[in-house]
Formats: structure tokens, C-alpha cells, sequence
């Protein structure tokens, strides 16, 4: 059971290059997140999906495309990388609930290191 | 003031020994909570929700109180593999966006 999937594991880039991280889940969830964390800070919402066409901003959204062209992907594009955006990434997915009231599910991280 | 806030520990505790940690929110709409631990370089795993009531799963036990606005996590018995950064979260009032504190490093040690 592979529950969410994220790749790559770890890049390295250079400033100014483009790169875009997949996220894939097999739960048929329909709502999907890209977090980024950071040393002493919480983990903090990029942009979300709450379902297949449908995206919207988070807390950091600056710097960041997403596309949810299917239901089971989400991906993250950075168009020029930055050395503000090494960090960990991680990708989320929840089943539909009310009130936030169901936990998301992890995939294991993207780490991300521009130089 | 951040909408989530965990004091950083670490909780440096004997194995056996019990530890609680507490978490308090600023949203007083907020509806669902949760505890997380997250292992170093791993990613986040669901411990356990947090009901009205409070609840018990085997030697953790959580606690929410609505009217001082924190949730409490009790861990009983520690073990060398409970090791690790508890987060606290929150949901945003009624929506589906979570809100991660920035954790609590519990370090057991033999």
C-alpha cells in the first residue's frame, strides 16, 4: 500500500533553473496539499487542492505553480528557483470531511537544495 | 501571536517516566486537533485526533480545553522509541486547512 508518493527524494539545483515535484496518491482522496518546512518553523501551506481542476493559494504561495490535471496527482513547479526555497517538501492528501476533521496522510518528502 | 504555539523542548525524560506536553491556538472557531509525530528527517504521522472528551489510546492520552483554547498530550511510560517531535495541530475554524505547530522534541533516554 503506497499511500502518498512523492519524487524526487532529493535535487539539487541552481538559481534561476525550473523544476516541478510529483505527488501521488492511490487513496482516491480528494483533497491534496504541498507544505514546505523549515528549521524551527512548522510545517506551512503552499497551495492546496480541494479537488481534479480545482487549486488554490496557502500561506507561501510566492515562487510556486501547482496543477491537479487528475485526481490522484498534484504537482509543485518552481519556475526560477530561489535559495529561499531549499527547504523539505511534503505533500498531503485528506479524504472530503466537514470541518477539517480529517487528518492528512504524508508522503515522505522532497529535499530541495538551491545553490 | 502564532496561531499554534508548542514550547520546543526538548523534554529530556528517563525511560518509564511520564511527560505531558501542552499546546494552545488563537482560533477560538477551530473544530478538529490533532497530534502528529514526526521523526527526525521523516515525515509527519498521525498519533492521534483529539476529542471534546478526551481520549485514550494505549499509554497516550489527549485532552482538549476548549474554553482556555489548548490540548494536552500525556504520555505514560516512555519509551526509548518514543523519541521524537510531537506536532500539534489545529484546523483553520470550520475549513480543511491544518495548522502545524512548530512541535516539541521529546528525547528518552535509557
Amino acid at each position: 500500500n503506497a499511500g502518498v508518493t512523492q519524487t524526487p527524494k532529493f535535487r539539487v539545483l541552481k538559481t534561476g533553473q525550473s523544476m516541478t515535484l510529483l505527488c501521488a496518491q492511490d487513496m482516491n482522496h480528494e483533497y491534496m496539499y504541498w507544505y514546505r518546512q523549515d528549521p524551527g518553523m512548522g510545517l506551512r501551506l503552499i497551495h492546496y487542492s480541494v479537488g481534479e481542476g480545482t487549486t488554490a493559494k496557502g500561506e507561501v504561495p510566492d515562487g510556486y505553480n501547482v496543477s491537479r490535471l487528475k485526481k490522484q496527482n498534484f504537482l509543485l513547479g518552481l519556475e526560477s528557483a530561489a535559495p529561499s526555497q531549499t527547504s523539505v517538501y511534503f505533500c498531503a492528501s485528506s479524504p472530503q470531511g466537514t470541518g477539517g476533521n480529517q487528518p492528512q496522510h504524508f508522503g515522505d518528502g522532497t529535499r530541495l537544495s538551491i545553490l | 501571536r502564532k496561531e499554534v504555539e508548542q514550547d520546543p523542548g526538548p523534554f529530556n525524560v528517563p525511560e518509564g517516566a511520564t511527560v505531558a506536553f501542552n499546546c494552545t491556538y488563537s482560533n477560538s472557531a477551530s473544530q478538529s486537533f490533532f497530534w502528529y509525530r514526526q521523526d527526525c528527517r521523516k515525515e509527519p504521522k498521525l498519533l492521534m485526533s483529539v476529542y471534546s472528551s478526551g481520549n485514550e489510546d494505549g499509554r497516550f492520552t489527549a485532552q482538549l480545553n476548549r474554553a482556555s483554547q489548548y490540548i494536552s498530550l500525556l504520555i505514560r511510560d516512555s519509551k526509548l522509541s518514543d523519541s521524537a517531535t510531537y506536532l500539534c495541530v489545529v484546523n483553520i475554524g470550520s475549513s480543511y486547512k491544518l495548522i502545524f505547530g512548530s512541535g516539541t522534541r521529546l528525547l528518552v533516554r535509557p
